[in-house]
């Protein structure tokens, strides 16, 4: 059971808006921490997709956004692209048994439909 | 552009240990943390460790104290895993990756299959 709580599974259509929750906790999220989000495509190494809560590497499309709010965040995705099918973890860390553990989300699968 | 090249496939026996290791380039080594994630078949991202290239120091989640050591080489520029007493679900896809601020995991290996199978 992940310390960090995800939907299994979101879909949508070619254009629509999806999200995807990461609800956390005290210790976590809500401690302050920031939060990171990758996407892993079939086959694929994870890459990171948002951090720090809602920043973007250079190079990944303004499509994926990123907020939190609370214990919680959450990653948008606009535009559905049939490339965009694929694994969505979010990250943080965790101070319940010591700090500056890493904690994952158990991972979205993002369906096109 | 950094870029980790990790060592490839591996099979073991239950019981065994496995060392993986990850040979970083295009940025300097000693500036950033590496992180190390393993992934099972089918199942999600799990965090193992990381090590401040710079300094050494270490921190392991508590899933694998007593059996996990993450070390690295500067003059490699190389950090390895090193997993011991190994059992059947400790079959899974391990990955390096580096850290970069705030917390980030920036770039991934390509991750290396370790199969634990008597």
């Amino acid at each position: 059971q992940s310390v960090l709580t995800q939907p299994p599974s979101v879909s949508g259509a070619p254009g629509q808006r999806v999200t995807i929750s990461c609800t956390g906790s005290s210790t976590n999220i809500g401690a302050g921490y920031d939060v990171h989000w990758y996407q892993q495509l079939p086959g694929a190494a994870p890459k990171l997709l948002v951090y720090g809560d809602s920043s973007r590497p250079s190079g990944v499309p303004d499509r994926f956004s990123g907020s939190k709010s609370g214990t919680s965040a959450s990653l948008a995705i606009t535009g559905l692209q049939p490339e965009d099918e694929g694994d969505y973890y979010c990250q943080s860390y965790d101070n319940s048994l010591s700090d500056w553990d890493v904690v994952f989300g158990g991972g979205t699968k993002l369906t096109v439909l | 552009q950094a870029h980790l090249v990790q060592s490839g496939a591996e099979v073991k026996k239950p019981g065994t240990s496995v060392t993986v290791s990850c040979k970083t380039s295009g940025y300097t080594f000693t500036n950033y943390f590496i992180y190390w994630v393993r992934q099972a078949p089918g199942q999600g991202l799990e965090w193992m460790g990381w090590i401040n290239a710079g300094n050494g120091d270490t921190k392991y989640s508590q899933n694998f104290q007593g059996r996990v050591a993450i070390t690295r080489d500067t003059s490699a520029s190389t950090s390895y895993l090193e997993l011991g007493s190994l059992r059947s679900d400790d079959t899974a896809v391990y990955y390096c990756a580096k850290g970069v601020l705030p917390g980030a995991i920036g770039y991934w290996g390509q991750g290396t299959l370790v199969t634990v199978s008597s």
